[in-house]
């Protein structure tokens, strides 16, 4: 079963550094998405990709965040400058089409720790 | 997204049928009841999804009241495998993203 694949399953890095984290969405997918889920707390949508654009983005995601696709399996989230609040599981996930009756998948998550 | 409503938590004895309710009140025509589980550790899994009718998959059934004003996932006998995180998610047609909610924590007794 084809599935979305995340890399690194998890991340440490110092405040202040960049990181990049890495996802492979499901192949014939067009849409992709990245959340972001605090230790105990709920999952947050953080930004949604298509054609290689970003189409919509929450209150969390400010000029710190970027998304690309560089190729055309890849889709990353750089976190510029990471501050201890952004310490949470990262998701990304991918869909078929962005419609209300698409479901969406999900990878299992990079646990990234800014210490 | 329109909001939806869940008990915090709820328990099942295993091989038992599990209802996990949620309320949606505020549900507009072109909204999909979408349900979502995480097990613990893990990324959020796709459960079923429907409009108006009831659905039924491999993992789950979806009981959709007339109204559209609150639905049920049956789980229709509970399993150990089955103890996770229950989100009920609305997505209009149109929309995009998703918005989790606190959703159900489900506990499977054995």
């Amino acid at each position: 079963e084809p599935e979305v694949t995340q890399t690194p399953s998890h991340q440490v890095t110092q405040m202040g550094q960049e990181v990049i984290l890495r996802c492979v969405p499901i192949s014939n997918h067009l849409y992709f998405y990245w959340y972001r889920q605090i230790l105990g707390q709920k999952v947050e949508f953080l930004v949604s990709f298509y054609n290689n654009e970003i189409s919509e983005k929450s209150e969390i995601f400010d000029d710190q965040f970027s998304v690309e696709r560089p190729d055309g399996s890849n889709f990353t989230l750089k976190i510029r400058s990471t501050k201890l609040e952004d310490s949470a599981m990262y998701f990304c996930a991918s869909s078929e089409r962005g419609t209300g009756y698409t479901e969406a998948f999900f990878g299992q998550g990079t646990r990234l720790t800014v210490v | 997204d329109a909001k939806t409503t869940q008990p915090n938590s709820m328990e099942s004895n295993e091989e038992e049928p599990v209802h996990l309710p949620c309320n949606h009140s505020t549900i507009s025509g072109t909204d999909y009841i979408h349900w979502y589980r995480q097990l613990p550790s893990q990324g959020p899994e796709y459960v079923i999804h429907g409009l108006t009718s009831n659905v039924n998959n491999r993992m789950a059934s979806l009981a959709i009241a007339e109204d559209r004003k609150s639905s049920t996932l049956i789980l229709h006998r509970a399993t150990l495998r089955d103890a996770a995180v229950y989100y009920c998610i609305l997505r209009d047609v149109s929309g995009n993203q998703f918005y989790f909610g606190t959703g159900t924590s489900l506990t499977v007794i054995p």
